[in-house]
């Protein structure tokens, strides 16, 4: 299957600063690639999905504004929290659509704003 | 919100077959049964999917039932490595995003 990275793993910042996540698709060419967030205990929800050359699609109560998605290539697409607050501490994963329609995962990024 | 339904936890002693069940009852008919595990701080990793004919590959099996309702998710040689959380989803091949819902913890133990 596909292989996915994403960088950082783990992050710490201060509140207010802005945080960007890198999400790659390492062998293969993604056009679409979603991004989910997951709280402690609890399943992964979908943030927004993010298509190549075009704005990106988000979920309803996810506002856009502080998520900036870019999707520049189509092995890249990143996700910057702008402004996080310790609320935004999350875990962070990326997908990748794949053969049959699978989606291939990324081992996800921590983000701990304090 | 999700279409299946999945016991919250489930245990399996290491080295017998680990069954786990997914109730999907409200299932189209174009819609394909996924199986998905999350290990503790990683990223989901795909399991199998099936569409009616039951399926194995080198990790699991996967039976569906005839009316296609539920389907059971089978390890059949568990190992403490295989303790994680397991999705069912079930989804059109074409479709977009995956929902989660709660999953189903298996520990394995030793």
């Amino acid at each position: 299957g596909a292989v996915v990275s994403q960088h950082p793993s783990w992050v710490i910042c201060k509140s207010g600063t802005s945080v960007k996540i890198e999400c790659r698709s390492l062998d293969f060419q993604a056009t679409t690639m979603f991004w989910y967030r997951q709280f402690p205990k609890q399943s992964l929800m979908l943030m927004a999905t993010s298509n190549e050359g075009s704005k990106a699609t988000y979920e309803q109560g996810v506002e856009k504004d502080k998520f900036l998605i870019n999707h520049a290539s189509l092995t890249l697409s990143t996700l910057t929290v702008t402004s996080a607050h310790p609320e935004d501490s999350s875990f962070y994963i990326c997908s990748v659509g794949g053969l049959w329609e699978t989606q291939y995962f990324g081992p996800g990024t921590r983000l701990l704003v304090l | 919100d999700a279409k299946t339904t999945q016991p919250p936890s489930m245990d399996c002693a290491e080295g017998r077959a680990a069954n786990l069940p997914c109730n999907h009852s409200t299932i189209s008919g174009n819609e394909y049964v996924y199986w998905y595990r999350q290990i503790h701080s990683q990223g989901p990793q795909y399991i199998i999917h099936g569409l009616k004919n039951n399926e194995t590959n080198e990790m699991a099996s996967l039976i569906i039932t005839e009316d296609r309702k539920s389907s059971t998710l089978i390890l059949p040689h568990a190992t403490l490595r295989d303790t994680a959380v397991y999705y069912c989803i079930v989804r059109v091949r074409d479709g977009q995003n995956f929902v989660f819902g709660p999953g189903t913890r298996l520990s394995v133990l030793p």
